[in-house]
């Protein structure tokens, strides 16, 4: 599995944009770039995914470098119900999800 | 959407009982499921891939005799936690994968107190 690394927590403040970034570096050309998002208590919510080009769907945006190296979820105006635990998850297609530790978001009012 | 139905969302039950904990493909079917434990504050673990009709791969350090999964349907995989001790009292998590090309699905978790 290709290792991940995210910020331990950052900070938003409501209704603005918030960029959650993730290198993975050591990702393999045909994995997908997959981010979730768990809230207290609760199993974790599919965001969006991803291979090369950038995506966006009525949650998110998700910007692919071009050396798919690295990747950056895109909140284009973050709700106090966006405070969650973010997780990017390089996969290979098909397989399981590893986790890794995620990126804590508070937003604040 | 796909959703993906666990229950109980929580339990408590006595140290060396035996605990079963469902997880229901509600409109898709789900040849492979998976099984996560969480322990608080820390990150979700892979305990185990769950295939329907065959036996399910365990992770390593998981103890099989004591995680017992069945996946009898196409919709449905249980985890039975066999001898319960507090130590296994954990969140557990299922996630499925609805078809190719999308994301995965997870259950809301079930909340196992092992007293």
């Amino acid at each position: 599995d290709a290792k991940t690394t995210q910020p331990n927590s950052m900070e938003s403040n409501e209704e603005e944009p918030v960029h959650l970034p993730c290198n993975h570096s050591t990702i393999s050309g045909t994995d997908y770039i997959h981010w979730y998002r768990q809230l207290p208590s609760q199993g974790p919510e599919y965001v969006i995914h991803g291979l090369t080009s950038n995506v966006n769907n009525r949650m998110a945006s998700l910007a692919i470098a071009e050396d798919r190296k690295s990747s950056t979820l895109i909140l284009h105006r973050a709700t106090l119900r966006d405070a969650a635990v973010y997780y990017c998850i390089p996969q290979t297609s098909g397989s399981r999800l590893t986790f890794g530790e995620g990126t804590q978001l508070t937003v604040n009012p | 959407g796909a959703v993906v139905s666990q229950h109980p969302s929580r339990v408590i039950c006595k140290s060396g009982t035996s605990v079963k904990i469902e997880c229901r493909s509600l409109d898709f079917q789900a040849t492979t499921m998976f099984w996560y434990r969480q322990f608080p504050k820390q990150s979700l673990m892979l305990m185990a891939t769950s295939n329907e009709g065959s036996k399910a791969t365990y992770e390593q350090g998981v103890e099989k005799d004591k995680f017992l999964i069945n996946h009898a349907s196409l919709t449905l995989s249980t985890l039975t936690v066999t001898s319960a001790h507090p130590e296994d009292s954990s969140f557990y998590i299922c996630s499925a994968r609805v078809a190719a090309g999308r994301g995965y699905t997870f259950g809301s978790g079930t909340r196992l107190t092992v007293v």
